[in-house]
């Protein structure tokens, strides 16, 4: 099955600096990656996601590379603010030709901390 | 508003005793998921189903029971045989077609072995 490894477990950034996360994964048949972010006491929320047939996604200030000959792909948060704080987990999944979705294989997480 | 529903969002439950927590999504969406989460664990996939009256053992299955007798609905049972049940649970949905499989989660139930 699928392994998903995430670095680093905390990142502490000043407001204003970019906050990068790692992840890699172990299935070279997985073909969607979101992360997710999970404020405390609440279910995580979608934040952004790539498909294995695009190199990079933007939205805003977030931004995911995804590099599938090395297996791992990243999310990078520019000009951080207090508001982005929180717990982030990347995910992987292959899905399953002919429908349905046998569930995602998240990452530890990385609690991200923006010091004011 | 379209979204899905956990609830309780704390329980509380004695030893030997079995409980059942609930997720209700009106999204229309055929996939449901239970996910575990401990601290410093991640999310770990407890049971799925990807249709009504379908479902299949997830990472870490023994102790749950789960049921999708109706489109919207799919309770987890966490039963006497889970040894260590105290967690955050949350339930999830998607579509459940090969080119979308964004997961939509729920606000969580915490439990509590007392």
């Amino acid at each position: 099955g699928e392994n998903v490894e995430q670095h680093p477990s905390t990142l502490s950034v000043q407001e204003g600096d970019s906050a990068v996360i790692k992840c890699t994964y172990s299935d070279s048949a997985s073909n969607y990656f979101p992360w997710y972010k999970q404020e405390l006491g609440k279910g995580p929320q979608l934040i952004i996601d790539i498909r294995s047939n695009v190199g990079e996604k933007k939205d805003q200030r977030i931004a995911v590379t995804l590099n599938k000959t090395a297996k791992h792909f990243s999310l990078h948060i520019t000009e951080t603010q207090p508001e982005d704080s929180a717990v982030y987990f990347c995910a992987a999944t292959e899905g399953h030709s002919g429908g349905g979705a046998d569930g995602l294989t998240f990452g530890k997480g990385t609690h991200l901390i923006i010091q004011p | 508003d379209g979204g899905i529903t956990q609830s309780p969002k704390y329980l509380f439950r004695k030893e030997g005793q079995n409980v059942t927590l609930s997720c209700e999504q009106n999204l229309n969406h055929d996939a449901m998921y239970w996910y575990r989460q401990d601290p410093g664990q991640g999310l770990r996939l407890i049971y799925y189903s990807q249709i009504v009256n379908d479902f299949q053992k997830g990472d870490i299955a023994e102790g749950y029971s789960v049921s999708r007798e109706k489109k919207e609905s799919f309770p987890l049972t966490v039963t006497s045989a889970q040894k260590n049940p105290t967690a955050f649970y949350l339930c999830a949905s998607s579509m459940g077609q090969i080119l979308n499989t964004e997961a939509f989660f729920g606000q969580g139930t915490r439990l509590t072995v007392v």
